[in-house]
């Protein structure tokens, strides 16, 4: 089973506007992280924003929030007044056992399109 | 400014022949990992060092090895590129219970 699920291949949202990205994870340790990247055409992976499993409040950073779900194990990222510039693919991944070097297993990634 | 920086950014490679991609890093991390990306596909760990110590992936193939002479270097040869291997290598950063810093990284084509 995948770790880490990105449902929507591809979304469009108009310049202004506000679009949500979806992630759900699937894990049995208490102790992980969420994460967001985003890579434009340049190939460069941009970090973008963090949860941890016992944040009690969402993450914010700017305009990217990070809806966490804990119950539905879903983590899914807003961005709010989208800009030209935030066309790219996005990266949702998630760390376990957070006290060790451990890998990131990332998502399939969703193509976000802004549209002027 | 620069945090994680990788040479070359574009490498061109002959069927079978040995390439190294480097990756240096300005953070002092304690760990180094190495990701294939295929196109339009998510990262795949082929292998990280926490420290001195190297830890592989169980499908990396034999012909992807690695290096760690310090804290700041890291390196990644492929032994026998295939065309298969065509790929842009991320190399990242990062301590335990923190996110990990990605390098712009290094596409490879082999011909």
């Amino acid at each position: 089973a995948q770790k880490i699920t990105q449902t929507q291949p591809g979304m469009f949202v108009q310049e202004k506007e506000a679009v949500t990205l979806d992630c759900t994870y699937d894990t049995s340790d208490p102790s992980y992280g969420l994460f967001w990247y985003k890579q434009p055409s340049s190939g460069e992976m941009i970090f973008l924003i963090y949860q941890g499993s016992y944040d009690q409040q969402n993450a914010t950073e700017g305009r990217y929030s990070l809806n966490f779900q804990k119950a539905r194990k879903s983590a899914n990222l807003v961005i709010s007044a989208s800009q030209l510039g935030d066309s790219a693919m996005y990266f949702c991944a998630m760390r376990e056992d957070l006290t060790n070097a451990g890998k990131s297993t990332f998502g399939d990634g969703t193509t976000l399109t802004v549209k002027p | 400014d620069a945090m994680v920086i990788q040479n070359p950014r574009y490498q061109v490679t002959q069927f079978g022949k040995p390439v190294t991609l480097s990756c240096s890093q300005t953070l002092n991390h304690n760990v180094m990992y190495w990701y294939q990306q295929k196109s339009s596909q998510a990262p795949k760990l082929l292998f990280h060092y926490y420290d001195k110590d190297f830890n592989n992936e169980a499908d990396t193939p034999d012909n992807f090895q690695s290096r760690r002479p310090n804290t700041s270097f890291c390196f990644l040869d492929i032994r026998s590129p295939g065309l298969g291997d065509a790929a842009m290598y991320l190399c990242a950063t990062g301590v335990p219970s923190q996110t990990q810093y990605f390098g712009p990284g290094t596409r490879l084509l082999v011909l």
